[in-house]
C-alpha cells in the first residue's frame, strides 16, 4: 500500500525545538514532492510548503518562511518538519502529503498522513 | 482569511444534493491553475474527492463532482448521506502568492 506515517504526538514548551516525521512507502519517495499542511483546532487547513526529496528543492508559503525548516532524507524515505524555537501558536495538528495526482496545470495531494499533533504551552 | 472564499456551512437532508462554492480571483483560479477538493473528518486525514477540476480519483462514488467557470468552481454531492458529514476543502495554485492556498473549508451537515 501507498502510506504515509507520521511521527507521534508531541508535548513541548515555548521555545523548545521539535524535529516531526513523515515516512513514506509503496511508492518512489523520490519522485513525487511532499507537502506539509497546518490544521489549527476550530481553523482550516493552510498550506506551509512542498519539498522535493530527490533534490530537497523546497517551497514556502509566505507566512511559514523563516518560521519552519522542511528538510528530507531519500535515503530512509522521510521528510521533515523542524521548529528551532516554538511558540504556543504552533500548536496544530500538521499533516505530510504527497503531491501525486496530476491536473492539467498542478497536482492535488492524493495521499496523506495520519497527522502529528503538536501542543506547546507557554 | 482564505484568497479562496467558502461558505462556512452547507446543510442538505438525505438524499438531496449540495453544492459547495469556491470563489478565488485571477491570480489563482481565474488563471487557469486548477482546483482541487478534499473531505476531513475530524480525528482523520483529509481525503482527495476531486482533482483538476472535476476528475475523481479511483474509488470515491459519482455522487461527487466538481466544476469550474472563470474564477470559481464548485463541488457537487448527490444523494446526500450521513457520512458525507464532514469538512470540505477546494485547493488551488496562486500566482502572486506564488504557492498554494486552500479555501477557508465548508462544514457540510446533514439533515
Amino acid at each position: 500500500d501507498v502510506q504515509l506515517v507520521q511521527s507521534g504526538a508531541e508535548v513541548k514548551k515555548s521555545g523548545e525545538s521539535l524535529k516531526i516525521s513523515c515516512r513514506g512507502s509503496g511508492y518512489s519517495f523520490t519522485s513525487s514532492w511532499i507537502g506539509w499542511v497546518r490544521l489549527v483546532p476550530g481553523k482550516g487547513l493552510e498550506w506551509m510548503g512542498n519539498i522535493y526529496p530527490d533534490d530537497s528543492d523546497t517551497t514556502y508559503s509566505p507566512s511559514f518562511q523563516g518560521q519552519v525548516t522542511m528538510s528530507a532524507d531519500k535515503s530512509i524515505s522521510t521528510a521533515y518538519l523542524q521548529w528551532s524555537s516554538l511558540k504556543a501558536s504552533d500548536t496544530a495538528i500538521y499533516f505530510c502529503a504527497r503531491r501525486g495526482l496530476v491536473g492539467a496545470t498542478t497536482s492535488a495531494f492524493d495521499i496523506w498522513g495520519q497527522g502529528t499533533m503538536v501542543t506547546v504551552s507557554s | 482569511q482564505s484568497v479562496l472564499t467558502q461558505p462556512p456551512s452547507v446543510s442538505g437532508a438525505p438524499g438531496q444534493r449540495v453544492t459547495i462554492s469556491c470563489t478565488g480571483t485571477s491570480s489563482n483560479i481565474g488563471s487557469n491553475f486548477d482546483v482541487h477538493w478534499y473531505q476531513h473528518l475530524p480525528g482523520r486525514a483529509p481525503k482527495l474527492l476531486i482533482y483538476g477540476n472535476n476528475n475523481r480519483p479511483s474509488g470515491v462514488p459519482d455522487r461527487f463532482s466538481g466544476s469550474k467557470s472563470g474564477t470559481s468552481a464548485s463541488l457537487a454531492i448527490t444523494g446526500l448521506q450521513a457520512e458525507d458529514e464532514a469538512d470540505y476543502y477546494c485547493h488551488s495554485f496562486d500566482n502572486d502568492l506564488r504557492g498554494m492556498l486552500f479555501g477557508g473549508g465548508t462544514t457540510l451537515t446533514v439533515l
